[in-house]
């Protein structure tokens, strides 16, 4: 059964402090790893990773998978209060229509 | 920016009655899934739909569930005899395979809550 792993659970950090979270995972058929910000409602899409060692960045935001440690993690710096939400990390396992694995999800909360 | 969208965005119902949830995909998307979360708890695969055929189903996705396409536009979640156990978060999810991104986009979901 194909799993991913989420953690911390939570995470409380001060404004303006820089956060990794991480993921890892356990699945039969790899095709990539995707994180999404889960705020009140749906899941919005933040990156997609396929290559290991390669950095996806997004102003704040950045991302890399590591494939030898089957492993991602999610930094963001200069965080603002805005960046609460739970960040979802998700893998892609199969064919194209295969569903999403996800993890349980980090929730962080930025505060003042 | 097109959008997933989702009806209703939350609907009461009765043990054993009958509910369908509601979802028009972003048009040019040929990938369709139903993703459920119970309160707390981490999203879950339901069902993938392609090509008017079911393509994929997780061992949630039971005999009480169904999937259609009825138009060029919808796509429906239907539960048959929703039991207190169903009470959760539906999302609908969408992809376009065509492109060089295969990340699906989410719909704002729809809050279903069996009594």
């Amino acid at each position: 059964e194909d799993k991913v792993v989420q953690s911390p659970l939570s995470l409380v950090v001060h404004e303006g402090d820089t956060v990794t979270l991480n993921c890892s995972y356990e699945v039969t058929n790899f095709r990539s790893l995707l994180w999404y910000k889960q705020e009140k409602k749906a899941p919005t899409f933040l990156f997609m990773l396929t290559s290991s060692g390669i950095e996806k960045k997004s102003g704040r935001l950045s991302s890399i998978l590591d494939k030898k440690e089957l492993s991602s993690i999610l930094n963001i710096t200069a965080t603002q209060t805005g960046d609460s939400a739970i960040y979802l990390c998700a893998v892609d396992s199969g064919g194209g229509a295969d569903g999403l694995t996800f993890g349980k999800g980090t929730h962080l909360i930025i505060q003042p | 920016e097109p959008e997933v969208t989702q009806t209703p965005s939350h609907q009461v119902t009765q043990m054993g009655q009958e509910v369908i949830l509601r979802c028009v995909p972003i048009s040019n998307h040929l990938y369709f899934y139903w993703y459920r979360q119970i309160l707390g708890q981490k999203v879950e695969f339901l069902v993938s739909f392609y090509n008017n055929e079911i393509s994929e189903k997780s061992e949630i996705f039971d005999d009480q569930f169904s999937v259609e396409r009825p138009d060029g536009s919808n796509f429906t979640l239907k539960i048959r005899s929703t039991k207190l156990e169903d009470s959760a978060m539906y999302f609908c999810a969408s992809r376009d395979p065509t492109g060089q991104s295969y990340e699906q986009y989410f719909g704002p979901g729809t809050r279903l809550t069996v009594t």
